[in-house]
């Protein structure tokens, strides 16, 4: 099994609401990863965790809040969003390196927000 | 800001022409990755590159990493209708991992 899931594949949200994405892989991959995707742009590392301890945050607002369950479960659970953060959210998994970014990352399909 | 510009931004080739796109960085890269997206998909992980002006293949792609380490490209020969996609490289300096702007490539049949 060498899929990504995510749900759901669509999300529309209002500005108070909060909703969670979810992301799971049984490829037995100890890193898994968040990215954001704007149309036209490339993908936006996000978060990173290694052996389900958060590694990396890149400075995300803390209206999104990163959650992993297992070693296979991935979340981000969203809150107050804003319209601007319409975007497509990609979740990914590897094996675990020293650093992000070291070795092979399996993409998910993404799920479209929008934030009305 | 970004960091790994990717050159030409747009690339419309007939089928059976050649096309390459160019990763330059403005730091050493610990290594280089390659993705391709297609429409509406997500990006699919196609090779990494991590010594010194390494040269690897796949079938019609070939794949070069600058002896420097901040440069990198991809060309293909012959392309075909299933190329089409945006073409992403990716790379890691120090502990940052970026992707680069992306190439869209579009090949008429």
């Amino acid at each position: 099994d060498t899929e990504v899931t995510q749900t759901p594949k669509h999300l529309v949200m209002g500005m108070t609401n909060k909703k969670s994405l979810k992301c799971e892989q049984h490829m037995g991959h100890r890193a898994m990863y968040w990215y954001k995707q704007k149309a036209k742009k490339p993908p936006e590392l996000m978060f990173v965790y290694s052996y389900e301890k958060l590694s990396i945050n890149e400075s995300v607002p803390s209206r999104f809040s990163p959650e992993c369950p297992n070693s296979s479960l991935l979340n981000l659970h969203l809150h107050a969003l804003q319209p601007e953060d319409s975007a497509l959210y990609l979740c990914a998994s590897s094996h675990p390196g020293e650093v992000a970014g070291e070795n092979e990352q399996f993409f998910g399909p993404g799920t479209r927000l929008t934030v009305l | 800001g970004q960091q790994v510009m990717q050159i030409p931004q747009y690339q419309h080739v007939q089928e059976g022409e050649d096309f390459t796109t160019y990763c330059n960085s403005s730091t050493t890269l610990s290594n280089i990755q390659w993705y391709k997206q297609r429409p509406g998909g997500h990006p699919v992980f196609l090779i990494q590159l991590v010594k010194s002006g390494e040269v690897k293949k796949q079938k019609r792609l070939t794949f070069q990493f600058g002896e420097a380490k901040k440069n990198s490209s991809l060309h293909i020969t012959a392309t075909q209708t299933t190329d089409v996609g945006t073409y992403f490289c990716a790379g890691r300096d120090f502990n940052k991992f970026y992707f680069g702007s992306g190439t869209k490539l579009n090949v008429k049949p």
